[in-house]
């Protein structure tokens, strides 16, 4: 059973860097024809891409936020990270991270997302 | 990227059909078959719903079908019952590796 999990801090002071973990269970973030993704839904509002990181390493950004964004991953713990710099409370939302399903391009397993506020 | 255009609400009484537009461009929509539907309950991560615009993942009713018309997909819920209600999101591949969610539908049953 596929299963993700997403952690970090649920505020963060404006200017700082925003960093969140998805862990990931039942299956290996590193085979499959997957792209481990990150997902965000500011509060009231529709979902926003934000990017995501193949198994084979490959990263691919929004965008609109290439310039304040990092994702990585480390397969010794199976589990893929999210780093957002310079962070204003336009960036306030639940943060979701799923997996993409290379052959359909479709987010098939999700986890139940973090809500992160960006606030003095 | 512009987020697709989908209406905001719809609602139909249970047993009847609702259908949902998802419009985008020729970039995205148009020129891909890679467009998938999401289902969102209040509180909960999204669920998918239809994948490469008509397929149904296991488990998934088969009272949700897709559909694509140009640049304009479709969501269709038939024989609607009461835990088909929340909000409707749409999702297209747009090329150069880059996605665009729809905004949203709300929709209510009656």
């Amino acid at each position: 059973q596929v299963q993700l999990q997403e952690s970090g801090p649920g505020l963060v002071k404006p200017s700082e860097t925003l960093s969140l973990t998805c862990s990931v269970s039942g299956v290996s973030i590193s085979s499959g024809d997957y792209y481990w993704s990150w997902i965000r839904q500011p509060p009231g509002k529709g979902l926003e891409w934000i990017g995501y990181i193949y198994s084979s390493g490959s990263i691919y950004y929004d965008p609109s936020l290439t310039s304040r964004l990092t994702i990585s991953s480390d397969t010794s713990k199976n589990q893929v990270s999210l780093r957002l710099t310079s962070v204003t409370a336009a960036d306030t939302a639940v943060y979701y991270c799923a997996r993409l399903l290379g052959s359909g391009l479709a987010l098939d397993y999700w986890g139940q997302g973090t809500l992160v506020t960006v606030s003095s | 990227q512009s987020a697709l255009t989908q209406p905001p609400s719809a609602s139909g009484s249970p047993g009847q059909s609702v259908t949902i537009s998802c419009t985008g461009t020729s970039s995205d929509v148009g020129d891909y078959s890679y467009v998938s539907w999401y289902q969102q309950h209040p509180g909960k991560a999204p669920k998918l719903m239809i994948y490469e615009v008509t397929e149904r993942p296991s488990g998934v009713p088969d009272r949700f079908s897709g559909s694509k018309s140009g640049n304009t997909a479709s969501l269709t819920v038939s024989g609607l019952q009461a835990e088909d209600e929340g909000e409707y999101y749409c999702s297209s591949y747009a090329g150069s590796n880059y996605f665009v969610f729809g905004t949203g539908t709300k929709v209510t049953v009656l």
